[in-house]
């Protein structure tokens, strides 16, 4: 069973428009972490925003917010404002307790989603 | 003032040869990884080295091993290429290992196996 799911293979915003990349998860660990990081066509990958499972509120960086439902194992990504720089593949990544339920305690990827800011 | 660095950026080579791939990091971290993107840009953990000492090693060909020489340092040397190992190879470190604290990655190696 995949332990993150991104249902949109791509997305396309309007610049300075708010997009919403999606992110489910699948654990039964009650102490995770959950990541966004970003790939442009350069291929670098930039972490973006992080969010612990314990964590009462949900995250912020900038223009970057993550939506935890943790209810509903989702972690959302939100930008808002989109900038045409913003296009680029969008990684959504869990990291589960080290030795919990025989986790290694290494970075589960999403497939990605990849978002195009039209001008 | 790159924290995580890899070289080379690209390498083209034929099936068969060895080769290697270089990482340093310094941002004084424990823990340090190679990660594989295939052509489909999922992304895949191979090794991961925590204070030089190997922690995990998933479902890889023997072909390739790691190699860490100190806690900033991380390579990855891989025998006989196949034509399945063209991919962006990926090194990144993390502050520690037992916690979930954030990775931070180098460029990429592109490999292209002909």
């Amino acid at each position: 069973a995949q332990k993150i799911t991104q249902t949109q293979p791509g997305m396309f915003v309007q610049e300075k428009e708010a997009v919403t990349l999606d992110c489910t998860y699948d654990t039964s660990d009650p102490s995770y972490g959950l990541f966004w990081y970003k790939q442009p066509s350069s291929g670098e990958m930039i972490f973006l925003i992080y969010q612990g499972s314990y964590d009462q509120q949900n995250a912020t960086e900038g223009r970057y917010s993550l939506n935890f439902q943790k209810a509903r194992k989702s972690a959302n990504l939100v930008i808002s404002a989109s900038q045409l720089g913003d296009s680029a593949m969008y990684f959504c990544a869990m990291r589960e307790e080290l030795n919990y339920g025989g986790s290694q305690g290494n970075l589960i990827f999403g497939k990605g989603t990849k978002l195009s800011v039209k001008p | 003032d790159t924290a995580v660095s890899q070289t080379p950026k690209y390498l083209v080579t034929q099936m068969g040869n060895d080769k290697s791939i270089k990482c340093e990091q310094n941002l004084g971290h424990d823990t340090m990884y190679w990660y594989k993107q295939d052509s489909k840009k999922f992304l895949k953990i191979m090794f991961s080295y925590n204070n030089k000492e190997l922690i995990i090693n998933e479902t890889v060909p023997n072909r390739f091993s790691p190699k860490s020489p100190d806690k900033a340092h991380l390579n990855l040397h891989i025998n006989s290429l196949e034509l399945g190992d063209s991919a962006v190879y990926f090194c990144a470190s993390s502050q520690v290992w037992d916690h979930a604290y954030e990775q931070y990655f180098g460029p990429g190696t592109r490999l292209t196996v002909t």
